[in-house]
């Protein structure tokens, strides 16, 4: 059973950096997609971007100038960072394994959550 | 982008009641189109895939059907677990989009 869990700061300042990380246990990084994905409170769902297992990624356009994704496979963790943030940035922040099964890219597995704030 | 509409935003239903729920795509997306179930507090979680597809461990009270730019969820003799907000998302090209959701109460 494939788990992920966020790790991340909770209280980020206007324009600094938000940086999360997304630990995988029960199954290897080195396949399938991983991504993240945010929430407004009380809001709908945002897919941010992903990394594929072999270093290529992917970003929604209206956040690529701010967005990296990047791996580590030794220690099965992926992280997400998001510079110049705003208070429009103050969401749950969720990581995912998605698989494109026939092309289907669904999101299979999602970790808990994590809120990130941005206030100074 | 792909836009993705569904309706209604909300809906409110008796326990043994059946409810649909409907997700339209801006394009044809074939049938990549995928359901989530997202209770409250918690993360989304996988109940459809490729539009029709039940994943295991899903009751069988939940299908999905439909093709190109029109999708349903049914909710068949809804529960009281069945409180949540419902989600479509198209997984036919990127950026991954979200329907804005659906909340179901259950009267």
């Amino acid at each position: 059973q494939v788990q992920l869990q966020e790790s991340g700061p909770g209280l980020v300042k206007p324009s600094e950096t938000l940086s999360i990380d997304c630990t995988v246990s029960g199954g290897s990084i080195n396949s399938d997609y991983w991504n993240w994905v945010r929430q407004p409170p009380g809001k709908g769902l945002e897919w941010i971007g992903n990394m594929l297992y072999t270093g290529s990624t992917d970003y929604n356009p209206s956040l690529k100038s701010r967005v990296t994704i990047s791996v580590d496979t030794s220690k099965t963790q992926f992280s997400l960072k998001l510079t110049s943030v705003t208070a429009a940035d103050t969401a749950i922040y969720y990581c995912a394994r998605a698989r494109s099964s026939g092309g289907h890219y669904h999101f299979d597995y999602w970790g808990q959550g994590t809120l990130v704030t941005v206030s100074s | 982008d792909i836009q993705m509409t569904q309706s209604p935003s909300s809906l409110s239903a008796s326990v043994g009641d059946r409810v649909t729920i409907t997700c339209r795509a801006s394009q044809s997306i074939g049938k990549n189109l995928h359901w989530y179930e997202q209770k409250p507090g918690k993360a989304p979680n996988l109940l459809i895939f490729a539009a029709s597809s039940l994943l295991s461990g899903v009751p069988s009270r939940f299908s999905g059907s439909g093709s190109g730019t029109d999708f349903a969820l049914t909710i068949s003799g809804l529960q009281p677990g069945d409180l949540a907000t419902y989600y479509c998302q198209q997984g036919y090209s990127a950026p991954y989009t979200f329907g804005q959701g659906t909340r179901l109460e259950i009267k």
